[in-house]
């Protein structure tokens, strides 16, 4: 079946670094990438829709600046946490849509801890 | 998207089957339901999603009325494995090759699988 794979699983930055996220689709082409955040208890809250080649559209209140989302081929989107800080500290998930079918295959996830 | 509304946990013996209900009576004729997991510290895993009749593949059977405005998700013989957070989803599927629309979701039902 569809594999997402998402690096790292687990990342500790000081406050003010940046890091990025890499969600790769193995083994099909996605046009369509998501991702989500989650905080401890809570549902996943989806930030932003990566397309290809083109533009990310954000959800409201999500600051395009500060996350930043490369989406360059059918295979790779990237996430870019700038100038984090603590309450940036969270569950980091990707999606990927398999232009061929009709699912959402989910990456394993990024716990992200700002210190 | 139309909303769900699941209850916010369930226990379940190891061994019996786990019915998850899920409420959604404002879904349209061409939504789907959707159901997915996760467990712990982990991202979302597919289950089985359904648009009116029953469906059945190897992890569980979706059983949805015939107004459609509500359904279950039944894992036969639940395991420890299975304890996590299920998710019940209404959407229309993405068009073929179109651009994917997103997934949202609701907080879920908290299965706990105990011996």
């Amino acid at each position: 079946g569809a594999v997402v794979s998402q690096h790292p699983s687990r990342v500790i930055c000081k406050s003010g670094t940046s890091v990025k996220i890499e969600c790769r689709s193995l083994d099909f082409q996605a046009t369509t990438m998501f991702w989500y955040r989650q905080f401890p208890k809570q549902s996943l809250m989806l930030m932003a829709t990566s397309n290809e080649g083109s533009k990310a559209t954000y959800e409201q209140g999500v600051e395009k600046d500060k996350f930043l989302i490369n989406h360059a081929s059918l295979t790779l989107s990237t996430l870019t946490v700038t100038s984090a800080h603590p309450e940036d500290s969270s569950f980091y998930i990707c999606s990927a849509r398999d232009i061929q079918g009709y699912g959402y295959t989910f990456g394993s996830g990024t716990r992200l801890t700002v210190v | 998207d139309a909303k769900t509304t699941q209850p916010p946990s369930m226990d379940c013996a190891e061994g019996r089957a786990a019915n998850l209900p899920c409420n959604h009576s404002t879904i349209s004729g061409n939504e789907y339901v959707y159901w997915y997991r996760q467990i712990h510290s982990q991202g979302p895993q597919y289950i089985i999603h359904g648009l009116k009749n029953n469906e059945t593949n190897e992890m569980a059977s979706l059983i949805i009325t015939e107004d459609r405005k509500s359904s279950t998700l039944i894992l036969p013989h639940a395991t420890l494995r299975d304890t996590a957070v299920y998710y019940c989803i209404v959407r229309a599927p993405p068009s073929l090759g179109g651009t994917a629309s997103k997934l949202t979701f609701g907080t879920g039902t908290r299965l706990q699988v105990t011996l």
